[in-house]
């Protein structure tokens, strides 16, 4: 099966720059997504990245290495409403969608 | 804009009852997915179809069973429910046709209680 890890949980402060990393297994690697998560709701699509590099989307930017197996999500110029939990997801062999812990990010003031 | 629609957002069951979680999707998506999520666990796969009548086990389906007989249609059915099962039940779709084929869509959860 796929194991993917990310951190559980995660700090920074309003204006700053957090990197949440992702780590997975190689073998049947079929592209990864980046989901956000806020308290009692469903996830909503952050970005998918199947070929290596860096995916620019505004204030949120994923970057993949497949070889390595690693991928991070970074967030720049933070603010409140960023507070959430960010969950790492594996597209994997036949088209299974495996998702990690996630990771929940604190925003302080 | 995609839509994937859970008819219950909150259930009360009791122990030993059958229980029913319906998905519907809007988008003509091919593949359909059920999770559970719990807190520290993440999200689960349960079930996942790739079409109509077709389906797979993903990694927790121990006491549950699926049903496609729509395309737009997911079902998730506990046969006996159990207090184990008490969990946040969230569906899922896709399509497989081009880039957009990349995305999966969520509907809005169903929070399952069983006393």
């Amino acid at each position: 099966g796929q194991n993917i890890d990310q951190p559980t949980e995660m700090t920074a402060t309003e204006g700053a720059i957090v990197q949440i990393n992702c780590t997975y297994q190689t073998s049947g690697f079929n592209g990864l997504f980046w989901y956000q998560q806020h308290a009692g709701e469903a996830p909503t699509f952050l970005s998918y990245n199947v070929l290596d590099g860096l995916e620019e989307k505004g204030r949120f930017s994923s970057f993949l290495s497949r070889s390595k197996g690693y991928s991070y999500l970074l967030l720049k110029e933070l603010q409140m409403k960023d507070s959430a939990s960010y969950l790492c997801a594996v597209r994997w062999d036949t088209d299974k969608l495996i998702f990690g812990t996630g990771t929940r990010l604190q925003v302080f003031p | 804009d995609v839509k994937v629609t859970q008819s219950s957002r909150y259930l009360v069951k009791r122990t030993g009852e059958k229980v029913f979680l319906e998905c519907v999707q809007d988008m003509d998506h091919e593949n359909m997915f059920w999770y559970r999520q719990d807190p520290g666990l993440g999200l689960r796969l349960i079930y996942f179809s790739y079409d109509v009548k077709m389906k797979e086990k993903g990694d927790i389906p121990e006491g549950y069973s699926v049903s496609r007989e729509k395309k737009e249609r997911f079902s998730l059915i506990l046969e006996s429910a159990s207090t184990n099962q008490t969990s946040m039940y969230l569906c899922a779709s896709r399509t497989t046709g081009g880039f957009s084929g990349n995305t999966i869509y969520f509907g809005e959860g169903s929070w399952l209680t069983v006393v």
